[in-house]
């Protein structure tokens, strides 16, 4: 079965400083894709960034970007210039490439930005 | 903007009750998802439906059941609730069978089951 580990509950970085939080996932599957969501404290869930499987480069998003290794089944999410907008809780997540979109989900680590 | 709406913030229930959770997107999606978020354990998948009065079990699905007689509204039933379903519910809609479409998500309802 496929899994999504994330091994930091929380994590806490201060304001401008950069921040790397880990995912880690398995599968035999070599079609896939990975995303990695943010949940502030409102609640409401928002896209931070993708990637596909297929591409070696590392998807970026202004100050988001990840560092994709597809041998190692890694899947880091790096925040550079951390804003105190930046704290919520960051989900890692897959879904396999052939189906729909059932995305499998990690636990979470909440992201503390300090003043 | 793709907008989720989710009808109750919070909800407080007895044991027993039945419960509907209410979720409603403006954007004509055809997937709607219904997920349950726990502390330590991620967002895991109750149910699924990618048509209107079409559904799919996704890995939680005991003691729920779901019903999208409408595009836009996916509504999420609990039989006879039990304090083991207390949680947090959260509604996504996403434009298509797409595996790399995004998920859009509603604010999430926060059940208490007494």
């Amino acid at each position: 079965a496929q899994t999504v580990t994330q091994s930091q509950p929380e994590m806490s970085v201060q304001e401008a400083e950069t921040v790397t939080l880990s995912c880690t996932y398995d599968t035999s599957e070599n079609n896939y894709y990975l995303f990695w969501y943010k949940q502030p404290p409102s609640r409401q869930m928002i896209l931070v960034i993708r990637q596909e499987a297929y591409k070696q480069q590392n998807a970026t998003e202004n100050r988001f970007s990840v560092n994709f290794q597809k041998a190692a089944k890694s899947f880091s999410l790096k925040i550079s210039d951390s804003q105190l907008g930046d704290t919520a809780m960051y989900f890692c997540a897959w879904v396999y490439g052939g189906a729909t979109n059932k995305l499998i989900f990690g636990t979470g680590t909440l992201l503390a930005v300090q003043p | 903007d793709v907008k989720v709406t989710q009808s109750s913030r919070y909800l407080v229930k007895r044991t027993g009750e039945k419960v509907f959770l209410e979720c409603v997107q403006d954007m004509d999606h055809e997937n709607m998802f219904w997920y349950r978020q726990d502390p330590g354990l991620g967002l895991r998948l109750i149910y699924f439906s990618y048509d209107v009065k079409m559904k799919e079990k996704g890995d939680i699905p005991e003691g729920y059941s779901v019903s999208r007689e409408k595009k836009e509204r996916f509504s999420l039933i609990l039989e006879s609730a039990s304090t083991n379903q207390t949680s947090m519910y959260l509604c996504a809609s996403s434009l298509s069978w797409s595996t790399n479409e995004k998920l859009f998500f509603g604010s999430g309802t926060q059940l208490s089951v007494l």
